[in-house]
C-alpha cells in the first residue's frame, strides 16, 4: 500500500532563509506524488506534482521538490522564505486502483518569522 | 474554467441534529468527486468518493453518508450528528489520470 510520512509536524524559518519540508514515501510502484498548501481555514491548493517525468519538479510560488527513488523521498524546498509562505503543507501520494484516490501525510506547519 | 463551490463555510449544529453539506462543480463533466475530513491537528481523511452519478464508495465506517444525485453535485449527510463529527470538511474534484485534486474552500462544522 502507498503512504507518505512527513517527518516534521512544525518547521520554523526566518524570512529570506531556505525552506525544507521533508517527505518520505512508501510505494511498490512508481508513485505519483504531490505537495499541497493550506492557508488557515481555506481549501488546499496544489503546489506541484511528480508523475514519473523529470525528477526535479518546479511548482508555484518558487517551490520545488526532487524525487529521489534511492532515498524514497520527495522533499519540498524554497530558496528564500516569504511571510506569505506561512501555512500547512501536505505531501500526498496517489493510490493505485480506481477512483484516482489520494492519501495525505499528516502535514507540516510552516512558520516564517521576521 | 472549472470551479468548485462548497457551502456553507461554517456550521454549528447540536448533537443529534441532521446534516447536509453540498458541493457543486462547474465547467467539467463526469468528474471524480471526493469528501475529505480534516480533524484538528490531523491530516486529511478520505470519507467518500464517487466516479459517477449514484456511485458512492465509502472509505471508512462512520455516521455519515454521501449521495451524488447529479453529475456535478455531491452531498454529505448525516441523520444524527455526533460530537466526533466536528471538523473541517473538504470537497474536491478530479479529472482522473495523473491529475491532482481541486479543492473547495471547506466547511468548518462544530457539533455542540
Amino acid at each position: 500500500a502507498q503512504s507518505v510520512t512527513q517527518l516534521d509536524s512544525h518547521v520554523s524559518v526566518s524570512e529570506g532563509t531556505p525552506v525544507l519540508l521533508r517527505c518520505n514515501y512508501s510505494s511498490s510502484y512508481s508513485p505519483s506524488l504531490f505537495w499541497y498548501v493550506q492557508h488557515p481555514n481555506k481549501g488546499l491548493q496544489l503546489l506541484l506534482k511528480y508523475t514519473s517525468a523529470a525528477t526535479l519538479v518546479k511548482g508555484i510560488n518558487g517551490f520545488e521538490a526532487e524525487f529521489k527513488k534511492s532515498e524514497t523521498s520527495f522533499h519540498l524546498t524554497k530558496p528564500s522564505a516569504h511571510m506569505s509562505d506561512a501555512a500547512e503543507y501536505f505531501c500526498v501520494v496517489r493510490l493505485t486502483g480506481g477512483g484516482n484516490k489520494l492519501t495525505f501525510g499528516t502535514g507540516t506547519q510552516l512558520k516564517v518569522e521576521l | 474554467s472549472q470551479t468548485i463551490h462548497q457551502w456553507p463555510a461554517t456550521l454549528v449544529q447540536p448533537v443529534g441534529s441532521p446534516l447536509s453539506l453540498e458541493c457543486t462543480v462547474e465547467g467539467t463533466s463526469n468528474p471524480n468527486l471526493y469528501w475529505y475530513r480534516q480533524a484538528a491537528g490531523r491530516g486529511l481523511q478520505l470519507l467518500f468518493y464517487s466516479v459517477g452519478i449514484g456511485q458512492i464508495s465509502s472509505e471508512v465506517p462512520q455516521n455519515l453518508s454521501a449521495s451524488r444525485p447529479q453529475d456535478r453535485q455531491f452531498i454529505l449527510s448525516s441523520k444524527k450528528l455526533l460530537l466526533s463529527d466536528s471538523g473541517f470538511y473538504l470537497c474536491a474534484w478530479s479529472g482522473g489520470g495523473d491529475y491532482g485534486y481541486t479543492f473547495g474552500s471547506g466547511t468548518r462544522l462544530t457539533v455542540v
